[in-house]
């Protein structure tokens, strides 16, 4: 079956604006993760959903940080008023429950 | 606060050697070890899971060994190949939450 799925694959924006990012997890796995990389750096844990239980958020790294899961499926994460440090790799990933963990093919943010 | 190190240095070894990979990790006692592996413009894809009472596990041409006193974790691609070249992270968890190092990127040369 299909992979997870990211949009846009590359998204580059000005300083001050912000941006929306998109993730189509596995059908049916009800966890579901956020992760950034930047270069040279292990990936950053930033938000987690189980099912319909309250997100853990403890990784964001700010208040311009946000994200939604819809439906428990897909989910965006939003990074209002972007700074050029946000630029990074934002990935995806989801699981059944605490299993292995699967990811997307990230979308690479550039703040200018 | 905890502290993951993989090799710091990239790995460059010839087809048909065993390259031996290392995570150690401090101020950390993690109930599950996983390593994965990053090819360029992908996500992770997961590759072995190692519990923290369990010593080996093996999976085709990949070994992982966890030594919680030594707080280690050795990972070998044994008999590589150059589609092995890849960049490979560890990552520990005691639930959900997983914590990876920086990667060591391996390249194996025919």
């Amino acid at each position: 079956g299909a992979g997870v799925s990211q949009s846009p694959s590359n998204k580059v924006t000005e300083k001050g604006k912000d941006v929306e990012l998109r993730c189509d997890p596995i059908s049916g796995h009800t966890a579901l993760y956020w992760y950034r990389q930047s270069l040279g750096q292990g990936l950053e844990f930033l938000i987690y959903f189980q099912g319909n239980s309250a997100p853990d958020k403890s990784g964001l790294p700010s208040d311009r940080f946000s994200a939604e899961r819809t439906g428990g499926s897909v989910s965006t994460l939003t990074i209002q008023r972007t700074q050029q440090e946000d630029s990074a790799v934002y990935l995806c990933a989801s699981s059944d429950l605490w299993g292995e963990q699967f990811f997307g093919p990230g979308t690479r943010l550039t703040v200018l | 606060s905890q502290k993951i190190e993989q090799n710091s240095e990239a790995l460059n070894i010839q087809e048909g050697k065993t390259a031996t990979l290392t995570c150690n990790y401090t101020n950390y006692s993690p109930a599950y070890l996983q390593w994965y592996r990053q090819d360029p413009g992908r996500g992770p894809v997961f590759l072995l899971l190692i519990r923290e009472n369990e010593k080996e596990k093996r999976k085709e041409r990949l070994k992982v060994t966890f030594d919680t006193t030594l707080k280690q974790s050795l990972f070998h691609i044994t008999a590589s190949q150059p589609a092995d070249s890849a960049t490979y992270l560890c990552a520990l968890t005691n639930d959900y939450k997983l914590s990876f190092g920086a990667g060591t990127t391996v390249t194996v040369r025919a």
